[in-house]
């Protein structure tokens, strides 16, 4: 069955850092998400992504983020410079509409130190 | 006012038996989705069902249903026949304006199951 999948599982980074966290999409989707967990927290939206442009983002998702679609598989977010409270669980979600739902990758730990 | 509200910070069933987990959401938009997800203790998060707006029926997959009751804007999660491995964190989320409007979805804060043998 065809899955979300995320690289790395864990990410350790330095304050003031650039991160880049890495998804694969399911083939056949279009509609692709950024999602957060900050632990012990419900997961927050950050970004949607369509048609290679930033469809929504959240109050969150400001300048120090950037997604990029830079093949015909991977998804990206790139934060520029990491702060303490950026760490947390970084979800890739992918769908075939907007409609429809969301599958989830398994997540990228981030922990800023 | 918070959109997704999930009461039972934590519940305990016992396997073999059914569980009802409460999700209540606040929207002023005719037109809305409702989702149910599961979160592992190993972290991912995997899609159960979903149930929108206009469904005229409640939506069942396998052994999960959802008991959508429009009118006191609940859309609690039947889990029949616990099992060990339903052991999970849940979140129910909502996604707004279905037609036309946006596509993220704003999550619960979610209930911590536990299925007892």
């Amino acid at each position: 069955e065809p899955e979300v999948t995320q690289t790395p599982s864990h990410q350790v980074t330095q304050m003031g850092q650039e991160v880049i966290l890495r998804c694969v999409p399911i083939s056949n989707h279009l509609y692709f998400y950024w999602y957060r967990q900050i632990l012990g927290q419900k997961v927050e939206f950050l970004v949607s992504f369509y048609n290679n442009e930033i469809s929504e983002k959240s109050e969150i998702f400001d300048d120090q983020f950037s997604v990029e679609r830079p093949d015909g598989s991977n998804f990206t977010l790139k934060i520029r410079s990491t702060k303490l409270e950026d760490s947390a669980m970084y979800f890739c979600a992918s769908g075939t509409s907007r409609n429809n739902e969301q599958f989830f990758g398994p997540g990228t730990r981030l922990t800023v130190l | 006012a918070q959109k997704i509200t999930q009461t039972q910070p934590g519940m305990f069933v016992q396997e073999k038996e059914a569980v009802t987990l409460d999700c209540t959401y606040d929207t002023s938009d005719p037109s809305y989705g409702l989702f149910w997800y599961k979160q592992p203790s190993s972290g991912e998060m995997i899609f159960l069902i979903y149930q929108g707006s206009y469904d005229q029926q409640n939506a069942t997959e396998g052994r999960y249903s959802l008991n959508f009751q429009k009118a006191r804007k609940s859309a609690n999660l039947v889990i029949s026949a616990s099992q060990l491995g339903d052991s999970a964190m849940y979140f129910c989320a909502m996604r707004e304006g279905v037609r036309g409007g946006s596509e993220k979805l704003v999550f619960g804060k979610g209930t911590k199951l536990t299925v007892n043998p």
